[in-house]
């Protein structure tokens, strides 16, 4: 298998513009979620999905931004507008079971907003 | 929330060297994982541990969850165990769900 995988590897955008990260998590996973790693903040959850369908979004720092996964292989991550506080590594990662042993991450998305 | 501390938030030792990397958590969880982030910046699982003691060649960990906290054992470190570990605690957050929560990390350096 291939593992997660997340596309594009780097993003760099200005202020304002529309941001779409991509995901295809592993294939038969259950789970797919939707991490934030800042200096500041660590780690975050934003948002998962169980069965292509919204679990828990409370993560999720404010209306600017939106998850959607319209099948088992796809889900997109979507800022709009960007802002320069946004920047940060987005990761995706799906697990077949949420309390499954391991939680698979993709290699991740750096996005830098000037 | 539940608050997770990692010590200590950096380590450089000596290739070769042992090194003990703990986790505290401030309530009671359903289980934890530790994690390895490479220079590179992949994140890798390396132990789902809710309780008890497991060993994966020369890494190992502990976990007692009565007394909150979790230990990640490295052997015999070499240059390639660098990168940033950390510990992730899962709770339960109201009707099937269920959170991951990750501590801050603590740094590893190994020279050669």
């Amino acid at each position: 298998d291939a593992g997660v995988i997340q596309s594009p590897r780097h993003e760099v955008t200005e202020m304002g513009q529309e941001v779409t990260l991509r995901c295809k998590p592993i294939s038969g996973h259950d789970y797919l979620f939707w991490y934030r790693q800042t200096m500041m903040r660590g780690l975050e959850l934003l948002i998962y999905f169980n069965n292509n369908v919204p679990i828990d979004d409370s993560g999720m720092p404010e209306d600017r931004f939106s998850a959607k996964m319209p099948n088992a292989s796809f889900s997109t991550l979507k800022i709009q507008p960007s802002e320069p506080r946004d920047s940060a590594v987005y990761f995706c990662a799906s697990s077949l079971l949420q309390r499954n042993e391991k939680l698979f991450f993709g290699s991740g998305t750096q996005l830098s907003v000037l | 929330g539940i608050q997770v501390e990692q010590s200590p938030p950096d380590l450089i030792l000596q290739e070769g060297a042992n090194s003990t990397l703990r986790c505290n958590f401030s309530d009671s969880v359903n289980n934890l994982q530790w994690f390895h982030q490479n220079p590179w910046g992949q994140l890798i699982n390396l132990f789902y541990i809710p309780s008890g003691t497991k060993q994966n060649g020369r890494l190992s960990a502990t976990t007692v969850a009565t007394e909150r906290y979790s230990l990640l054992y490295i052997s015999s470190s070499q240059t390639t165990d660098s990168g940033v570990y950390f510990c992730a605690v899962e709770q339960y957050s109201g009707g099937s769900n269920y959170k991951l929560t990750f501590g801050k990390g603590t740094l590893l350096t190994v020279n050669p």
